[in-house]
Protein backbone atom coordinates (compact mmCIF):
# COMPACT_ATOMS: atom_id res chain seq x y z
CA UNK A 1 0.00 0.00 0.00
CA UNK A 2 1.62 2.97 -1.15
CA UNK A 3 1.89 6.07 1.79
CA UNK A 4 2.81 9.57 1.25
CA UNK A 5 4.15 11.97 3.58
CA UNK A 6 5.22 15.56 3.38
CA UNK A 7 7.39 18.16 5.04
CA UNK A 8 8.73 21.21 4.93
CA UNK A 9 8.88 24.31 6.91
CA UNK A 10 5.68 24.81 8.77
CA UNK A 11 6.46 29.21 8.32
CA UNK A 12 7.77 30.66 5.47
CA UNK A 13 7.80 34.49 5.48
CA UNK A 14 6.53 36.68 2.72
CA UNK A 15 8.21 37.27 -0.35
CA UNK A 16 10.54 34.05 0.14
CA UNK A 17 10.17 30.59 -1.45
CA UNK A 18 7.90 27.58 -0.25
CA UNK A 19 9.60 24.49 -0.33
CA UNK A 20 7.92 20.97 0.50
CA UNK A 21 8.97 17.47 0.09
CA UNK A 22 6.89 14.38 -0.29
CA UNK A 23 8.59 11.19 0.65
CA UNK A 24 6.57 7.70 -0.66
CA UNK A 25 7.29 4.45 0.12
CA UNK A 26 5.31 1.12 -1.23
CA UNK A 27 6.05 2.05 -4.47
CA UNK A 28 8.09 4.25 -6.97
CA UNK A 29 7.90 7.68 -8.15
CA UNK A 30 10.11 5.93 -11.37
CA UNK A 31 7.12 3.26 -12.30
CA UNK A 32 4.06 3.00 -13.47
CA UNK A 33 1.48 4.86 -14.58
CA UNK A 34 1.18 7.53 -11.89
CA UNK A 35 1.10 11.59 -11.55
CA UNK A 36 2.93 12.14 -8.65
CA UNK A 37 0.22 15.30 -7.48
CA UNK A 38 0.33 18.46 -5.15
CA UNK A 39 -2.96 19.76 -4.10
CA UNK A 40 -3.83 22.62 -1.06
CA UNK A 41 -6.68 23.60 0.48
CA UNK A 42 -7.41 26.72 2.05
CA UNK A 43 -10.19 28.69 3.73
CA UNK A 44 -10.57 31.23 0.92
CA UNK A 45 -10.60 28.85 -1.85
CA UNK A 46 -10.82 25.31 -0.93
CA UNK A 47 -9.67 22.35 -2.13
CA UNK A 48 -6.80 23.85 -5.17
CA UNK A 49 -4.98 21.60 -7.66
CA UNK A 50 -1.49 22.68 -7.84
CA UNK A 51 0.41 20.60 -10.66
CA UNK A 52 2.06 17.30 -10.89
CA UNK A 53 4.59 15.15 -12.42
CA UNK A 54 4.15 11.76 -14.23
CA UNK A 55 6.75 9.06 -14.25
CA UNK A 56 7.80 10.25 -18.30
CA UNK A 57 9.22 12.91 -16.48
CA UNK A 58 6.54 15.48 -17.86
CA UNK A 59 4.80 18.12 -15.61
CA UNK A 60 1.25 19.93 -15.55
CA UNK A 61 0.30 22.77 -13.72
CA UNK A 62 -2.88 24.73 -12.44
CA UNK A 63 -2.87 27.52 -14.87
CA UNK A 64 -3.56 30.23 -12.49
CA UNK A 65 -0.39 29.15 -10.33
CA UNK A 66 1.62 28.05 -13.87
CA UNK A 67 4.12 30.80 -13.56
CA UNK A 68 5.08 30.28 -9.77
CA UNK A 69 5.31 26.23 -9.18
CA UNK A 70 7.95 23.79 -10.00
CA UNK A 71 7.52 20.63 -9.27
CA UNK A 72 10.20 18.01 -9.86
CA UNK A 73 11.31 14.36 -8.34
CA UNK A 74 14.50 13.02 -6.64
CA UNK A 75 14.25 9.62 -8.39
CA UNK A 76 17.29 8.48 -5.45
CA UNK A 77 15.46 9.19 -2.86
CA UNK A 78 11.99 8.38 -4.66
CA UNK A 79 10.77 11.95 -3.26
CA UNK A 80 8.91 14.60 -5.35
CA UNK A 81 9.02 18.15 -4.38
CA UNK A 82 7.16 21.52 -4.65
CA UNK A 83 8.75 25.26 -4.59
CA UNK A 84 6.56 28.14 -5.01
CA UNK A 85 8.57 31.23 -4.94
CA UNK A 86 7.56 34.53 -3.46
CA UNK A 87 4.57 33.26 -1.63
CA UNK A 88 2.27 35.90 0.15
CA UNK A 89 -0.47 35.28 2.85
CA UNK A 90 -3.32 33.81 -0.40
CA UNK A 91 -0.50 30.96 -0.17
CA UNK A 92 -0.99 30.04 3.46
CA UNK A 93 -3.48 26.72 3.74
CA UNK A 94 -2.48 22.61 4.36
CA UNK A 95 -0.32 21.15 0.99
CA UNK A 96 -0.85 17.51 0.26
CA UNK A 97 0.44 15.75 -1.85
CA UNK A 98 -1.36 12.85 -3.78
CA UNK A 99 -0.72 9.49 -6.31
CA UNK A 100 -2.69 10.22 -9.03
CA UNK A 101 -4.00 7.72 -11.96
CA UNK A 102 -6.89 8.11 -15.31
CA UNK A 103 -4.74 10.75 -16.36
CA UNK A 104 -3.88 12.20 -13.70
CA UNK A 105 -7.28 13.43 -12.13
CA UNK A 106 -8.37 10.78 -9.60
CA UNK A 107 -6.54 11.40 -6.37
CA UNK A 108 -6.52 7.87 -5.29
CA UNK A 109 -3.54 8.38 -2.27
CA UNK A 110 -3.26 11.27 -0.40
CA UNK A 111 -0.56 12.47 2.55
CA UNK A 112 -1.66 13.44 5.52
CA UNK A 113 -0.96 16.75 4.54
CA UNK A 114 1.29 20.14 5.84
CA UNK A 115 0.28 23.14 7.70
CA UNK A 116 2.51 25.93 5.74
CA UNK A 117 1.54 29.43 7.16
CA UNK A 118 3.06 32.70 5.21
CA UNK A 119 3.85 35.21 7.88
CA UNK A 120 6.33 37.66 8.72
CA UNK B 1 -12.37 27.07 -16.27
CA UNK B 2 -14.93 24.50 -14.85
CA UNK B 3 -17.21 25.33 -12.03
CA UNK B 4 -17.77 22.73 -9.82
CA UNK B 5 -21.11 23.58 -7.14
CA UNK B 6 -22.19 21.74 -4.65
CA UNK B 7 -25.61 21.75 -2.86
CA UNK B 8 -26.52 22.02 -0.12
CA UNK B 9 -23.32 23.37 1.47
CA UNK B 10 -24.11 21.64 4.95
CA UNK B 11 -26.83 19.49 6.14
CA UNK B 12 -28.55 17.77 9.48
CA UNK B 13 -29.17 14.28 9.68
CA UNK B 14 -29.74 11.25 11.33
CA UNK B 15 -27.96 7.92 11.66
CA UNK B 16 -30.50 5.85 9.61
CA UNK B 17 -31.44 8.72 7.49
CA UNK B 18 -31.03 8.48 3.43
CA UNK B 19 -28.59 11.73 2.33
CA UNK B 20 -28.18 13.22 -1.11
CA UNK B 21 -26.12 15.68 -2.16
CA UNK B 22 -25.50 17.14 -5.32
CA UNK B 23 -23.00 18.71 -7.70
CA UNK B 24 -23.60 20.67 -10.65
CA UNK B 25 -20.57 21.34 -13.73
CA UNK B 26 -20.57 24.59 -15.17
CA UNK B 27 -20.72 22.66 -18.57
CA UNK B 28 -20.81 19.38 -19.16
CA UNK B 29 -17.91 16.58 -18.40
CA UNK B 30 -19.52 13.30 -19.44
CA UNK B 31 -18.88 10.93 -16.13
CA UNK B 32 -15.77 12.46 -15.30
CA UNK B 33 -16.82 13.27 -11.96
CA UNK B 34 -15.25 11.94 -8.76
CA UNK B 35 -16.32 12.00 -5.01
CA UNK B 36 -14.15 12.23 -1.83
CA UNK B 37 -15.13 12.60 2.03
CA UNK B 38 -12.99 14.61 4.24
CA UNK B 39 -12.72 14.09 8.06
CA UNK B 40 -11.77 16.62 10.56
CA UNK B 41 -7.88 17.19 10.53
CA UNK B 42 -7.81 14.11 7.23
CA UNK B 43 -6.85 14.08 4.27
CA UNK B 44 -9.77 13.19 1.82
CA UNK B 45 -10.20 10.01 1.22
CA UNK B 46 -11.44 9.03 -2.31
CA UNK B 47 -14.57 7.39 -2.45
CA UNK B 48 -16.36 7.29 -6.24
CA UNK B 49 -14.41 7.69 -9.63
CA UNK B 50 -16.23 8.20 -13.29
CA UNK B 51 -19.51 9.52 -11.12
CA UNK B 52 -20.84 6.17 -10.04
CA UNK B 53 -17.76 3.34 -9.57
CA UNK B 54 -17.13 2.89 -6.15
CA UNK B 55 -13.15 2.36 -5.08
CA UNK B 56 -12.39 -0.95 -3.62
CA UNK B 57 -13.17 -0.95 -0.20
CA UNK B 58 -15.71 1.98 -0.05
CA UNK B 59 -19.34 0.63 1.58
CA UNK B 60 -21.99 -0.06 -0.74
CA UNK B 61 -24.37 2.52 0.89
CA UNK B 62 -22.23 5.19 -1.09
CA UNK B 63 -23.65 5.76 -4.60
CA UNK B 64 -23.19 7.89 -6.84
CA UNK B 65 -24.82 9.05 -10.55
CA UNK B 66 -25.20 11.32 -13.13
CA UNK B 67 -23.27 12.44 -16.36
CA UNK B 68 -23.20 16.01 -18.11
CA UNK B 69 -23.59 18.52 -15.95
CA UNK B 70 -25.51 17.10 -12.67
CA UNK B 71 -24.32 14.40 -10.25
CA UNK B 72 -25.46 12.94 -7.16
CA UNK B 73 -23.77 11.26 -3.95
CA UNK B 74 -26.19 9.11 -2.61
CA UNK B 75 -25.79 7.49 1.37
CA UNK B 76 -28.19 5.27 1.50
CA UNK B 77 -28.40 4.67 5.25
CA UNK B 78 -26.04 7.16 6.71
CA UNK B 79 -23.78 5.57 9.98
CA UNK B 80 -21.89 7.45 12.48
CA UNK B 81 -18.72 7.61 10.71
CA UNK B 82 -20.24 9.21 7.85
CA UNK B 83 -20.60 12.24 9.36
CA UNK B 84 -17.80 14.59 7.21
CA UNK B 85 -16.96 16.89 4.66
CA UNK B 86 -17.93 15.54 0.69
CA UNK B 87 -16.37 17.04 -2.15
CA UNK B 88 -16.85 16.50 -5.69
CA UNK B 89 -14.19 16.92 -8.11
CA UNK B 90 -13.97 16.88 -12.16
CA UNK B 91 -11.45 15.44 -14.69
CA UNK B 92 -13.06 16.12 -17.73
CA UNK B 93 -9.68 17.52 -19.47
CA UNK B 94 -5.99 16.75 -18.09
CA UNK B 95 -5.03 20.27 -18.09
CA UNK B 96 -6.79 21.54 -14.74
CA UNK B 97 -8.96 19.98 -12.27
CA UNK B 98 -11.54 21.66 -9.87
CA UNK B 99 -13.48 20.61 -6.92
CA UNK B 100 -16.42 21.80 -5.53
CA UNK B 101 -17.13 24.08 -2.86
CA UNK B 102 -17.64 20.87 0.07
CA UNK B 103 -20.80 19.74 1.33
CA UNK B 104 -20.55 19.36 5.56
CA UNK B 105 -22.75 16.22 6.80
CA UNK B 106 -23.44 17.30 10.43
CA UNK B 107 -25.04 15.26 13.03
CA UNK B 108 -29.05 16.16 13.45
Amino acid sequence: QVQLQESGPGLVKPSQTLSLTCTVSGDSVSSGSFYWTWIRQSAGKGLEWIGRFYTTGSTSYNPTLKSRVTISIDRSKNQFSLKMPSVTAADTAIYYCARAVGGGGIFQHWGQGTLVTVSS
Amino acid sequence: DIQMTQSPSSLSASVGDRVTITCRASQSISTYLNWYQQKPGKAPKFLIYAASNLESGVPSRFSGSGSGTDFTLTISSLQPEDFATYYCQENYNTLSFTFGGGTKVEIK
